[in-house]
């Protein structure tokens, strides 16, 4: 309904791996922001990307990091996996217009982490 | 640390009833946004506030900001069934950061 989607869905790996989670943003979206939510918790900020550069960041170690691409994708990408890095990892795009950006976000991708 | 807070952390009501939760927040914004989310998934936005509004109304909703107590609050008259979900308050201080709250649970029972 957002129009943003996610992939894949689940995903399970094993702690020490790498993983790498993608987002389609909407069309014409030149923002896009990725939230890590915790089981109970509210999402938490990892960083926003703004036309391909890294543009604000969260308290996430540099083992968090991300690309975003000209055709309004992204990706999230989380080396030395940790088992609490487990969690529902959401993308989120919007048009940056002089303070009031809404964000539209996807359904998610469902990381578990054994 | 979370910027916002909600309260309260769960709330159940009738079908009928109307709903508030609040969101409590530490430093100034530019604006202050209420999404939405059912059963652990995509956050949807409900209402977008600025900082140098106090009171906006969308439908059944009605979303208060007061800055100088770092507050806002968010009614849902009418409620429905279909209304039953998380809610989140969000706040962008500035930066390009977000902060969302831990959310309140809402219950609406029929």
């Amino acid at each position: 309904e957002t129009g943003v989607t996610q992939s894949p869905t689940h995903l399970i790996k094993t702690r020490g791996q790498q993983v790498t989670l993608r987002c389609s943003s909407q069309s014409g979206h030149n923002t896009v922001s990725w939230y890590q939510q915790a089981l109970g918790q509210g999402p938490q900020f990892i960083f926003q990307y703004y036309r391909e550069e890294e543009n604000g960041r969260g308290n996430f170690p540099p083992r968090f990091s991300g690309l975003q691409f000209p055709n309004y994708s992204s990706e999230l990408n989380v080396n030395a996996l940790e088992l609490d890095d487990s969690a529902l990892y959401l993308c989120a795009s919007s048009l940056r217009s002089g303070g009031k950006e809404t964000q539209y976000f996807g359904p998610g991708t469902r990381l578990l982490v054994l | 640390s979370q910027q916002g807070e909600e309260d309260p952390q769960a709330l159940s009501i009738q079908e009928g009833e109307n709903a508030t939760m609040n969101c409590s927040y530490k430093t100034s914004i530019n604006n202050l946004q209420w999404y939405r989310q059912n059963s652990g998934r995509g956050l949807v936005h409900l209402i977008l506030i600025r900082s140098n509004e106090r009171e906006k109304h969308s439908g059944r909703l009605r979303v208060t900001l007061d800055t100088s107590k770092k507050s806002s609050s968010l009614l849902i008259t009418a409620s429905r069934a279909a209304d039953t979900a998380s809610y989140f308050c969000a706040t962008e201080p500035g930066g390009n950061q977000f902060y969302f709250g831990t959310g309140t649970s809402l219950t609406v029972i029929p």
